[in-house]
């Protein structure tokens, strides 16, 4: 089974641009959720999605948005980016999004600012 | 509100020394509880987890953690540590709304 894939590995953006990130969930996991990680902050959680619908959203500006389609992709978008987004986003999967479930993770989308 | 604490940003060992990485979270109600180690340039896998049962959980590559619930705190441990674990660690705590939540992190160093 291929595991969570994020795409693209790499971004370089500059202050005012905004951004789609992309994730692919293992096959059959319906929900998807999105972290910021940062030094020193560790994982700021962002939203989750699950079966299209967002579930559960974490304290972040409305400038950060995502959505879910059919096939279980996610997409996640930052608009009028500023030097603080800087970070490494995460894309995690799960089956159902138990609470008891584990996440799988991706490899992470690293976007700079600049 | 929810929240988990990891009390060391950095931990430094030399090989083979044991190790205990600490996590403190706040919680009024049931909670699972998770480790995950994160290697350079990589997502995060998970190391253990706590759903109920035993309060000692053993996880892959020699950790192990134990659940203090009136300490509500959920520490990581190795008796012998390798190069090869240098990393960083995080605890996560699961609560029934299907919300999950990291700590800050451990960076652990392996040194020879």
């Amino acid at each position: 089974k291929a595991g969570v894939t994020q795409t693209p590995r790499y971004l370089i953006k500059t202050r005012g641009q905004q951004v789609t990130l992309s994730c692919s969930p293992i096959s059959g996991h319906r929900s998807v959720s999105w972290y910021q990680q940062t030094p020193g902050q560790g994982l700021q959680f962002l939203f989750e999605y699950f079966s299209e619908t967002q579930r559960n959203k974490g304290n972040f500006p409305g400038r950060f948005s995502g959505r879910q389609f059919s096939n279980s992709r996610s997409e996640m978008n930052v608009s009028t980016l500023e030097l603080g987004d800087s970070a490494l986003y995460l894309c995690a999967s799960r089956p159902t999004g138990k609470a008891n479930e584990k996440l799988f993770f991706g490899s992470g989308t690293q976007l700079s600012v600049l | 509100a929810q929240s988990v604490t990891q009390l060391d940003s950095q931990v430094p060992v030399f090989e083979e020394a044991p190790v205990e990485l600490r996590c403190n979270y706040s919680s009024s109600v049931s909670v699972y509880l998770f480790w995950y180690v994160q290697y350079p340039n990589q997502g995060l896998q998970l190391l253990l987890k706590y759903l109920s049962g035993s309060t000692l959980v053993k996880g892959i590559n020699g950790f192990e953690a134990e659940f203090n619930k009136s300490q509500t705190s959920f520490h990581l441990r190795k008796p012998s540590v390798h190069i090869s674990d240098t990393a960083e660690y995080f605890c996560a705590v699961a609560y029934n709304n299907n919300d999950m939540r990291f700590g800050a992190g451990t960076r652990l160093t392996v040194k020879p």
